[in-house]
C-alpha cells in the first residue's frame, strides 16, 4: 500500500515568508509526529497527534511554528516569518497509534530558507 | 526531560559484529527503538524493545535494560549496505511523544 507522503519535496523561500508543509500519512494511522532534522543531525521532535488533538506541543520552537490535522488523515506544519535557522529537513510519521511501536517515514520535506 | 547518548562514529569491517550503545533518560518509559538512516533516506525502523532483554530480527538484534537506562543494537555479519546512521529513540515523558539520540555513524569497511 501507500506509504507516508510528503508534499513538497523542496521548499526555497525567502527569509519572513509563510510556508505550509503537507503531510498525508498511511491510511488509518491515528498518530502522526513531526520531526526536523539539521543536515548531519539527529531528530528533532516538534508536535504529535492522536486523532485530531495534539497532545504535546513542546517540541515546537517557537509561536512561529503550528500544525494541524483535520479528519484524523492529513496534517499541515506552519512556519510563519521564516528565518535562516529553520532550513532543514522536515520529516513526518506516522503509526498505528501512539503505542505502536513503529513510525513510518515519508521521505520529508527540504526546506531552505534564503 | 528526555535525552539519549551514543557514540558518534562507529567503524567495522565486513562480516564483524559491532553494538552500538544507547543510554537514556526519561521519565513515563514506555520503549526504546532504533532506526537506520541512510545518507538522503528517511529513518526505516530497525527494533523495539518496551520490556528488558533481547530482541532479534535477522542480523539485528536490540537489548534494553530498564532498570540500568540502557540499550543497544547490534548488528551481525556486517554488510556494505549496513553503512549507514543508526538512531537510538525513547518513548515517554509523560506522553507519547519519541525523542530520538543524535545517531551513530556507522562505516563498514571492506
Amino acid at each position: 500500500g501507500a506509504g507516508v507522503s510528503q508534499s513538497p519535496s523542496n521548499k526555497v523561500t525567502e527569509k519572513g515568508k509563510d510556508v505550509e508543509l503537507r503531510c498525508d500519512p498511511i491510511s488509518g494511522h491515528t498518530a502522526l509526529y513531526w520531526y526536523r532534522q539539521s543536515l548531519g543531525q539527529g531528530l528533532e521532535f516538534l508536535i504529535y497527534f492522536q486523532g485530531n488533538s495534539a497532545p504535546d506541543k513542546s517540541g515546537l520552537p517557537s509561536d512561529r511554528f503550528s500544525a494541524e490535522r483535520t479528519g484524523g488523515s492529513v496534517s499541515t506544519l506552519t512556519i510563519q516569518r521564516t528565518q535562516q535557522e529553520d532550513s532543514a529537513v522536515y520529516l513526518c510519521a506516522s503509526s498505528l497509534g501512539v503505542l505502536a511501536d513503529e513510525q513510518y517515514f515519508g521521505p520529508g520535506t527540504r526546506l531552505t530558507v534564503t | 526531560g528526555q535525552s539519549l547518548e551514543q557514540p558518534s562514529e562507529v567503524t567495522a569491517v565486513e562480516g564483524a559484529i559491532v553494538q552500538i550503545n544507547c543510554t537514556y533518560q526519561t521519565s513515563g518509559f514506555y520503549g526504546l527503538s532504533w532506526y537506520q538512516q541512510h545518507d538522503g533516506g528517511a529513518p526505516t525502523f530497525l527494533s523495539y524493545n518496551g520490556l528488558d532483554g533481547l530482541e532479534e530480527t535477522g542480523r539485528f538484534s536490540s537489548f534494553l535494560s530498564r532498570s540500568d537506562s540502557y540499550g543497544y543494537l547490534l548488528l551481525q555479519e556486517l554488510q556494505m549496505k549496513d553503512s549507514a546512521s543508526y538512531f537510538c529513540a525513547v518513548r515517554g515523558g509523560g506522553g507519547f511523544k519519541t525523542i530520538f539520540g543524535a545517531g551513530t555513524r556507522l562505516f563498514v569497511k571492506a
